[in-house]
């Protein structure tokens, strides 16, 4: 069973970073999407960024191209560990949400979702 | 403004079927599979349906999916209480070269 645990979440001033990991585990398929999605309060799901297990391929929402970086450090060496990671520069009032990390088998397909770490981009 | 176009809300008492639509474009529903989230609030959301009307394991088959052209739908047979709670499609977008998600639709049961 996929495991996913967001961590990273807080509090950062408007122009400010801030780096989320996902911790996953029980990853069995052999190529796999990974990716961050956001939730707005009050507001529906966005898509933010993804890339594919073996780096072939990485997209961004446009809002966040050039802001945001997508990377991941493997844990074991069959894969089935890694840490995700979402590295959030020149942050805006528009950031704050709940961030998700999920993980699926093709680009739009989520199939393992983590629990959500918030961030809050306030002066 | 969402990419794919859902009804805000929708409503039915228990036992009834209701049905959510989700409309898009030739560069995301017309060409690529739909998938259909659940989500609750404080929660992870959770796959409904994926490539347009599959059921992951564990999901009930009251819950069905379709597509036809640049349009999709969710099908919700049996209404159950649980089954309150905001749902979205999904469908990658080779234009955006992204995915793309609905607003969303809140599902009250009366």
């Amino acid at each position: 069973e996929v495991q996913l645990v967001e961590s990273g979440g807080g509090l950062v001033q408007p122009g400010g970073s801030l780096r989320l990991s996902c911790a996953a585990s029980g990853l069995s398929f052999s190529n796999y999407f990974m990716s961050w999605v956001r939730q707005a309060p009050g507001k529906g799901l966005e898509w933010v960024a993804n890339r594919k297990q073996d780096g072939s391929e990485k997209y961004y929402v446009d809002s966040v191209k050039g802001r945001f970086t997508i990377s991941r450090d493997t844990i074991s060496r069959d894969n089935a560990e890694i840490s995700l990671y979402l590295q959030m520069n020149s942050l805006r009032a528009e950031d704050t949400a709940v961030y998700y990390c999920a993980v699926g088998v093709t680009a739009a397909y989520f199939d393992s979702w983590g629990q959500g770490t918030l961030v809050t981009v306030s002066s | 403004q969402s990419v794919l176009t859902q009804p805000p809300s929708a409503s039915g008492t228990p036992g009834q079927r209701v049905t959510i639509s989700c409309s898009g474009s030739s560069s995301n529903i017309g060409i690529n599979f739909v998938y259909w989230y659940q989500h609750l609030p404080g929660t992870a959301p959770r796959l409904l349906i994926y490539r347009n009307n599959q059921r992951p394991s564990g999901v009930p088959d009251r819950f069905s999916g379709s597509k036809s052209g640049t349009s999709a739908s969710l099908a919700i047979s049996g209404l159950r209480s649980e089954d309150e709670a905001d749902y979205y499609c999904a469908a990658w977008d080779d234009s955006l070269s992204g995915v793309v998600f609905g607003g969303g639709t809140k599902l009250t049961v009366l």
